[in-house]
């Protein structure tokens, strides 16, 4: 079957970094992607990755290891407003989008 | 307008009731896309029209019935809905060709309680 793994929840402190892991086991590999959604509103585009390596954005950063199926988002100087989910999601060989459960993330002051 | 709109926000209703939820992109996307989200459960993709075409998902049950008149707007029928279909409803579109590598945008989504 196909799994995509994410951290259920994680705590960090305003100002601080965190890294959100996803691991994922599909039928094939054509691109990941990292979505945040605060409660009550809608996902919201963060990056996308099809090729090894380090995509930097902002505060915001994505990784990804095709070999290791492995990928991870890094949120640098986290502010209160960064609490949300953050969801992982892979495209399989068929082009279909296998999401994760997602991972909240809680900033503390 | 913002990107994707949802209506209604929020709807209850019983278990005989029939009803509509409705989605409206704005974005001139070419494909758009009914989900489900339930509570620490991972996003299930119901229904996609991509490209006018609509790609079904076989383990939708028939009593979620979608409707796609034209590329801006999506519908989801309601009807003889069951307690466990109480959740978060989401509408997406995407520009997509097939590899489905354009990022989709969400609307909020009608949040559905079945009484």
């Amino acid at each position: 079957g196909q799994n995509i793994d994410q951290p259920t929840e994680m705590t960090a402190t305003e100002g601080a970094i965190v890294q959100i892991n996803c691991t994922y086991q599909t039928s094939g590999f054509n691109g990941l992607f990292w979505y945040q959604q605060h409660a009550g509103e809608a996902p919201t585009f963060l990056s996308y990755n099809v090729l090894d390596g380090l995509e930097e954005k902002g505060r915001f950063s994505s990784f990804l290891s095709r070999s290791k199926g492995y990928s991870y988002l890094l949120l640098k100087e986290l502010q209160m407003k960064d609490s949300a989910s953050y969801l992982c999601a892979v495209v399989d060989s068929n082009y279909q989008l296998i999401w994760g459960a997602g991972t909240k993330l809680i900033i503390k002051p | 307008e913002t990107g994707v709109t949802q209506t209604p926000r929020h709807l209850v209703m019983g278990m005989t009731n029939k009803k509509s939820l409705k989605c409206e992109q704005h974005l001139g996307h070419n494909a758009m896309y009914w989900y489900k989200q339930s509570a620490k459960k991972p996003l299930e993709l119901m229904f996609v029209y991509s490209l006018e075409e609509r790609v079904e998902n076989n383990s939708v049950p028939s009593r979620f019935s979608p409707e796609c008149p034209n590329s801006s707007h999506l519908f989801l029928h309601l009807h003889t809905l069951q307690p466990e279909d109480s959740a978060l409803y989401l509408c997406a579109s995407s520009q997509s060709d097939r590899d489905n590598s354009g990022p989709q945008h969400f609307g909020d989504g009608t949040r559905l309680s079945i009484l």
